[in-house]
């Protein structure tokens, strides 16, 4: 059975500051997603991580995946309260011909003055 | 371009009643669907999936249902709500082709009294 675990869980951080949420798997995966949840909000596609090693960049988010760790990073530089959000990685499995993600619990991130 | 519509909004139900969520998905042809719920302040839980009309697996035993009567039709119901039915409900779209990613709706919120 596919696990996503994330950590930490709940994040309270000062603007300006940097931090790293981490995202990891249990079973094999060459991909990786993260999205972000606005409060009462649907998701939103944040990156799409195809191979081991990428990295992919958007204002001061930055996230990454190692495949053989089984980790994925989702980096903030210097954060601004537009950042305060709940980030989810997830992970995808074909299943009974299927394709499916596993979503981890969740990073509730709030940047404070 | 593609576009996921989920409806209603927002609803309050009484116990014992019966539920309609739909969902269309427009701009592609044979998508997977996929419903999801969120009950608050927890992480995604996968209800329904479907690669095709009539196809629908269950993740989870339950009294909901779902059917896809059309390509890009995908409806969860419910004879019998339970209280703990009570939740943010996602219906969601992908394709299989490169990145995959899962593009979600914009949410029901769901409260059973």
């Amino acid at each position: 059975e596919l696990k996503v675990e994330q950590n930490p869980l709940f994040l309270s951080m000062q603007e300006g500051k940097n931090y790293t949420i981490y995202c990891n798997y249990s079973t094999t995966s060459d991909r990786l997603y993260w999205y972000r949840q606005d409060p009462g909000k649907s998701l939103e596609s944040l990156f799409v991580l195809l191979s081991n090693g990428a990295v992919k960049q958007e204002g001061r988010l930055m996230a990454s995946l190692d495949t053989k760790a089984r980790l994925s990073t989702l980096h903030i530089t210097a954060a601004v309260h537009d950042l305060s959000a709940t980030y989810f990685c997830a992970v995808p499995y074909f299943g009974a011909g299927s394709y499916q993600l596993t979503f981890g619990k969740g990073t509730k991130l709030s940047v404070i003055p | 371009s593609q576009t996921i519509h989920q409806w209603p909004a927002t609803l309050v139900q009484p116990v014992g009643s019966p539920l309609s969520l739909e969902c269309t998905v427009e701009g592609t042809s044979n998508p997977n669907l996929y419903w999801y719920r969120q009950a608050a302040g927890r992480g995604l839980q996968l209800l329904f999936y479907s690669v095709g009309i009539g196809q629908i697996s269950s993740e989870v035993p339950q009294n909901l249902s779902a059917s896809r009567p059309q390509d890009r039709q995908f409806i969860l119901s419910s004879k019998k709500l339970l209280l703990s039915d009570s939740g943010f409900y996602l219906c969601a779209w992908s394709v299989l082709r490169s990145g995959n990613t899962i593009y979600f709706g914009e949410g029901s919120w769901l409260t059973v009294v």
